[in-house]
């Protein structure tokens, strides 16, 4: 069985731009959740969507969104890229409700912002 | 929200000991805390969780210990080997709410 699949791996954008991350959860999975890792703050919770919706959204600004497509496949959207999000996005499926079964991490995607 | 924090940031232990890592929550309604392990260029795997139903959960030299009214959980691993050098977190949600990590302890063990 395939892993959850993030692309692109690694990348390098400018401050301004903007960037669109993309995730493939494990088949059968329906919900995904992206999380912002950074060396000082751990994982800090990003959004989670379960069957193309919303389920919840931490706090983060604005700039930060995202979406699920029939599929399950997922993306997230970071727009006016400050020199901060520079951090590896991580996606995690999972078959149930994310709060209460197992996350299935990738291995996410590094973004530098310069 | 839930906010969760996690004790030590670094722990450094010698072949064979223990190590113990220790988490605490605010929202008393959580049930569910999950641990998690994240070794270098890898993403986070879940390696033992444990519910609001249960004290104590044991997976080999793994264990796992909730103390509800004093809202702490911590994970204990036995006779350590160099292969369990990695990143920990912890976790701690709910239905209906987000799954909240800590910031993780870096755990090294030396030969």
């Amino acid at each position: 069985k395939a892993g959850v699949t993030q692309t692109p791996r690694y990348l390098i954008k400018t401050r301004g731009q903007q960037v669109t991350l993309s995730c493939s959860p494990i088949s059968g999975h329906r919900s995904v959740s992206w999380y912002q890792q950074t060396p000082g703050q751990g994982l800090q919770f990003l959004f989670e969507y379960f069957s193309e919706t919303q389920r919840n959204k931490g706090n983060f600004p604005g700039r930060f969104s995202g979406r699920q497509f029939s599929n399950s496949r997922s993306e997230m959207n970071v727009s006016t890229l400050e020199l901060g999000d520079s951090a590896l996005y991580l996606c995690a499926s999972s078959s149930l409700r994310a709060d209460t079964g197992e996350l299935f991490f990738g291995e996410g995607s590094r973004l530098t912002v310069l | 929200g839930e906010n969760v924090e996690q004790h030590p940031s670094t722990l450094s232990v010698q072949e064979g000991d223990s190590a113990v890592i220790k988490c605490t929550y605010s929202d008393s309604a959580s049930n569910y805390f999950p641990w998690y392990k994240q070794e270098l260029g890898k993403g986070p795997q879940l390696i033992i969780d444990i519910r609001s139903n249960v004290g104590e959960k044991k997976d080999q030299r793994i264990a796992v210990t909730l103390n509800k009214t004093a809202k702490h959980f911590s994970l204990h691993i036995t006779e350590t080997q160099p292969e369990d050098s990695a990143v920990y977190f912890c976790a701690a949600g709910q239905a209906g709410t987000a799954l909240i990590f800590g910031k993780g302890t870096t755990l090294s063990v030396s030969s």
